[in-house]
This record gives structure tokens, C-alpha cells and sequence, in this order.
């Protein structure tokens, strides 16, 4: 079984649609959690921290549930800008220090 | 943010030879540095964590002596790829952190790697 589970997608979705992306991990000591976009041929960025309080930013927000083991990230209003892999991300438990990537989900926004 | 820089950014070799990838932490000290690869359609796989000035830790079934890590300096780690082949062609991402504040890590823009 993977560390972190997401679904590979794609998600196709018009313009201005609200989409929602889901994770599983594992690892029931992982302590970070993190929502990473990656463009093709690039670099993961960095798009949010997850916490279990729920934490939004602008259009994107982003949900830790502990119990289940279960992250989400729903972004709303869609832009074709978000056209991206979305990579869920866990830090930490068994002393790992590095992050613990899913495959990602490919969103396709479409005009 | 922080940065990081990757060098090469892209390189195309003949099977057999080695190449040496360089990642650079411009303008923090990287205490910490990752190395991960990534082969298409599939996530970030970590292959080794390293320490200015020792040993790098290897995750289980990478090839220490096939990929070699030196993080001789707070600011510069590289790996070297030996005796590359076809099957090493990838995307290759260094990652480096700090030890102030909440210790984020930094991601290179990655070497593409393709053996032919």
C-alpha cells in the first residue's frame, strides 16, 4: 500500500467549477500535511499547509481529518490558471524528516 | 521565498557515462538536502537525505554506489549518477531546508535526465 493515495484524475472541469481532491496516507504518525502543485517539467510548489481546523486561502481550501487518516482540498471558481497536478503531501512519523509524495490528481480546467 | 538552484537543468548522455547534477541553496544555509526522482506520471520517490558534512542516508533500494552524494558545503550538494543507463532517464529533484523557523523545504526546478 502507498504512503499517501490520491486519485490520479484527470479532472476535467469548465471554468468557474468547484472541484475537490481527496488523499489518503498511511502513516498514522505523519505530523505535517501539505497541498503541493506541480506544472508539467516543473518543480513542485508549495500551495498550502493542512490543518486539522481546516485553513482556506482565497479560492482553495484545505481539510485535515486525523481520525480517518483523510485530507481534502476543494478549490472554488476554478481558473485555467489551476490547470496542474495537485501532489498531497505528509511529513514526519518514524522519524522521517522528508515529505511523503502522492502521485497526484491532474486537473484540467477547460474554457 | 527561498532558492534553490539545479544545474544542469537538462542533459542527454550516452549510456556508461556519469553526470554530476549540482543543487545550490542561494540564499540560506541548507542544513538539510533531499534528493528525489520522478518518473512519468508517477510522484516524487526520495532517494537519499544528506548533511553538510556527512554520510547521506539512502532509502531502501537505491544504489548508493550508483548515486552518489556529496553535501560538502551548507550551500551545495551533488549527486552523480554512475555508469548511467536508459533506465536512469528521469526527473531528478533536489530539496533543501534550513534550520531556522519552521524549517520549510525549497524545491530545485530539477535536472531531466536521458540516457540513451
Amino acid at each position: 500500500r502507498k504512503e499517501v493515495e490520491q486519485d490520479p484524475g484527470p479532472f476535467n472541469v469548465p471554468e468557474g467549477a468547484t472541484v475537490a481532491f481527496n488523499c489518503t496516507y498511511s502513516n498514522s504518525a505523519s505530523q505535517s500535511f501539505f497541498w503541493y502543485r506541480q506544472d508539467c517539467r516543473k518543480e513542485p510548489k508549495l500551495l498550502m499547509s493542512v490543518y486539522s481546523s481546516g485553513n482556506e486561502d482565497g479560492r482553495f481550501t484545505a481539510q485535515l481529518n486525523r481520525a480517518s487518516q483523510y485530507i481534502s482540498l476543494l478549490i472554488r471558481d476554478s481558473k485555467l490558471s489551476d490547470s496542474a497536478t495537485y501532489l498531497c503531501v505528509v511529513k514526519g512519523g518514524m522519524g522521517r524528516r522528508a515529505l511523503t509524495f502522492g502521485s497526484g490528481t491532474r486537473l484540467q480546467v477547460q474554457p | 521565498g527561498a532558492v534553490v538552484s539545479q544545474h544542469p537543468s537538462r542533459v542527454i548522455c550516452k549510456s556508461g557515462t556519469s553526470v554530476k547534477i549540482e543543487c545550490r541553496s542561494l540564499d540560506f544555509q541548507a542544513t538539510t538536502m533531499f534528493w528525489y526522482r520522478q518518473f512519468p506520471k508517477q510522484s516524487l520517490m526520495l532517494m537519499a537525505t544528506s548533511n553538510e558534512g556527512s554520510k547521506a542516508t539512502y532509502e531502501q533500494g537505491v544504489e548508493k554506489d550508483k548515486f552518489l552524494i556529496n553535501h560538502a558545503s551548507l550551500t551545495l550538494s551533488t549527486l552523480t549518477v554512475t555508469s548511467a543507463h536508459p533506465e536512469d532517464s528521469s526527473f531528478y529533484i533536489c530539496s533543501a531546508r534550513g534550520s531556522v523557523g519552521a524549517g520549510e523545504q525549497f524545491f530545485g526546478p530539477g535536472t531531466r535526465l536521458t540516457v540513451l
